[in-house]
């Protein structure tokens, strides 16, 4: 069974900086295109970052580009997401999800709170 | 990466047929065969529908399906039951390596 297991979020104050990491087991971690996905409270979903599967292509979403690096372990069949200067409205539930390169989702986890406030 | 359009609400009886829409532009939906619908039910993970705008992952009931006509694809569920009430998200490739999401809809079965 597939499982993916977000972990890191919590309160940080603005500028402050987070790392999420996301735990992948019951599928090839290694052959699947990544993609972080954020919801703010009571809002809709947002892309935000996406990672080859062998770690040496990246993208983001304008709103988060400069500020966010997205990385991969498959030997830990880890994915992380560091987060840096990070402002209010990046306050959201992330979700890591596994996928192709133009498709998020064909699994996705549980998500992880990140609540940015002084 | 301005949000595709999706209606706010939809909704439908049991059995019934509901078509959700996904309207972009010509940089996302009308230029790419990549548009994927997610279901959310509340406080839930979302779940893959429909990927490659047509295309039902495997599991997923065949009450389901995808369409497109220029800028704006479509979810359709045909025989609606009640556990079909959730919030639906497209999702299309946007160029430029990123993708984007429409704002969701919230289907009521009545």
């Amino acid at each position: 069974e597939v499982h993916l297991v977000e972990s890191g979020g919590g309160l940080v104050q603005p500028g402050g900086s987070l790392r999420l990491s996301c735990a992948a087991s019951g599928f090839t971690f290694s052959s699947y295109w990544m993609h972080w996905v954020r919801q703010a409270p009571g809002k809709g979903l947002v892309w935000v970052s996406r990672i080859n599967s062998d770690g040496d292509t990246t993208s983001y979403a304008d709103s988060v580009k400069g500020r966010f690096t997205i990385s991969r372990d498959n030997a830990k069949n880890t994915l992380s997401l560091q987060m840096n200067s990070l402002r209010a409205e990046d306050t959201a539930v992330y979700f890591c999800a596994s996928g192709g390169a133009v498709r998020p989702g064909d699994y996705w986890g549980q998500g992880t709170l990140v609540t940015v406030s002084s | 990466q301005s949000a595709l359009t999706q209606p706010r609400s939809v909704s439908g009886s049991p059995g019934q047929s509901v078509t959700i829409s996904c309207t972009g532009t010509s940089s996302d939906v009308g230029g790419y065969n990549y548009v994927s619908w997610h279901q959310q039910h509340p406080g839930k993970a979302p779940k893959l529908m429909i990927y490659d705008v047509t295309k039902r992952p495997s599991g997923v009931p065949d009450r389901f399906s995808g369409s497109k006509s220029g800028n704006t694809a479509s979810l359709t569920i045909s025989g609606l039951q009640a556990e079909d009430e959730a919030d639906y998200y497209c999702c299309s490739y946007a160029g430029g390596y990123t993708l984007v999401f429409g704002g969701g809809t919230k289907l009521t079965v009545l």
